[in-house]
Formats: C-alpha cells, structure tokens, sequence
C-alpha cells in the first residue's frame, strides 16, 4: 500500500539554524500538506499546497517558513532561522484532489524537530 | 472559524467491554468528519470519516462512529475494545472552504484498555 514518507525521522538543530524537511507524497496525489504536533498538543495545520503554489497557510506559518516542491515527488518545509517554539513534530500529508475537502488525508510518521 | 472538542483526555476501559471516544465540532456549513489514531512515536492513521449518507460510519479495526446533527457530534465507538487499540485518538473537520481543505484537530484522547 503507498505510503507518505519523511526524512529524517529526527532533526537536531541549533537555534538559528536552517532546517528543511523532506516528504514523499503518495504517487498521483495531487494536494499536500504540513502540519505539527507540538509535544503534547493538538496536531495543527501549517499550509496546504497544489498546483505548485500554497493554497491556504495558517497564522503560524511566517516568513520563517516555506515550502516547495523542487521535482515531481518530494516536498519540502523549510523553516529559515529555527527558533526554540519550533520544537515539534512535522507532519507531511497528501490527498488525491478527487474529492476536494471530502478527501482522506494520509500522513507520513513525521520528523521530529529539536531546536536546541 | 473551525473547531473540535474531545471533552476526554483519557478514556479507560476493560478488554471485551464497548468503548466510545467523543467528538463534537463546530464548521459553518455541512462538515466533513474524520478520526485519526496515533500510536507511540508514529504517524496519524486514518479509521474513518464521514462525508454524507448513512449516519454510522464504518471503518477499520472494527471501529465506527455515528454523525449526529443535531448535537453537532461524531463519537468513535467500538462493541469490544482490545488491549491493542490502546492509543491516541483524535477527531478532525473539515468543510468547504474555497480552497486549502485543512483538517482541524481535537486535543485527542487517550484510549486505555486493559485486561
């Protein structure tokens, strides 16, 4: 069954450090997504990306962050100068576009981020 | 704005006996309705979701959830809990929002069964 991937699975950085994070979506998918988990806390939305450009970005999602997708399967976050709050877990996601918003989004196992 | 309650952060239960999870949201519009579990140090698996139709949703592992409107809920439920579904259980919603489709997350609960 496909499956999101991420690398890496941990991240340590210090802070001010650039950091980028790397998902394979699931192959044919069409919508992909970053979301985090801060440790011990609701998992909560970051951005959403089709057609190689964002599509919704949440009030988290500063300067500080960017996402892209430099070929035809990778896409990445790249958070510019890390701070100590970016500690988390990052959660990469995909969804087919075929139904919209009714679409099942799949989720990689995450990269967890520690920003000393 | 969106949003989603799961008024338990933990919910414990004997192996054998019936287990419900609660989730109640709050979406303009008609909603689209998720449940995720995520086990130690892993991804969010996707159980089950509701978009429209029969009201109970079946999904894997033997789970379900039932979409009430009226109370603006969606509550998991399983007839006989096994130890192996001890985990964290989060409710998500989405609806038509003209673009992005971002899922919302509860706080989660934490299902405990035990022998």
């Amino acid at each position: 069954e496909p499956e999101v991937t991420q690398t890496p699975s941990h991240q340590v950085t210090q802070m001010g450090q650039e950091v980028i994070l790397r998902c394979v979506p699931i192959s044919n998918h069409l919508y992909f997504y970053w979301y985090r988990q801060i440790l011990g806390q609701k998992v909560e939305f970051l951005v959403s990306f089709y057609n190689n450009e964002i599509s919704e970005k949440s009030e988290i999602f500063d300067d500080q962050f960017s996402v892209e997708r430099p070929d035809g399967s990778n896409f990445t976050l790249k958070i510019r100068s890390t701070k100590l709050e970016d500690s988390a877990m990052y959660f990469c996601a995909s969804t087919p576009g075929a139904s919209g918003e009714a679409d099942t989004q799949y989720f990689g196992p995450g990269t967890r981020l520690t920003v000393l | 704005a969106q949003s989603v309650a799961q008024p338990e952060d933990q919910v414990n239960v004997a192996e054998g006996n019936p287990l419900t999870v609660k989730c109640t949201y709050s979406v303009s519009g008609n909603p689209y309705l998720f449940w995720y579990v995520q086990y130690p140090n892993r991804g969010l698996q996707f159980l089950l979701k509701y978009i429209t139709g029969d009201n109970l949703v079946k999904g894997s592992y033997g789970f379900e959830a039932e979409f009430n409107k009226s109370q603006t809920s969606f509550h998991l439920k399983k007839p006989s809990a096994l130890v192996s579904d001890s985990a964290l259980y989060f409710c998500a919603v989405t609806s038509i929002t003209g673009g992005g489709n971002k899922l919302t997350f509860g706080t989660g609960t934490q299902l405990k069964v035990e022998l």
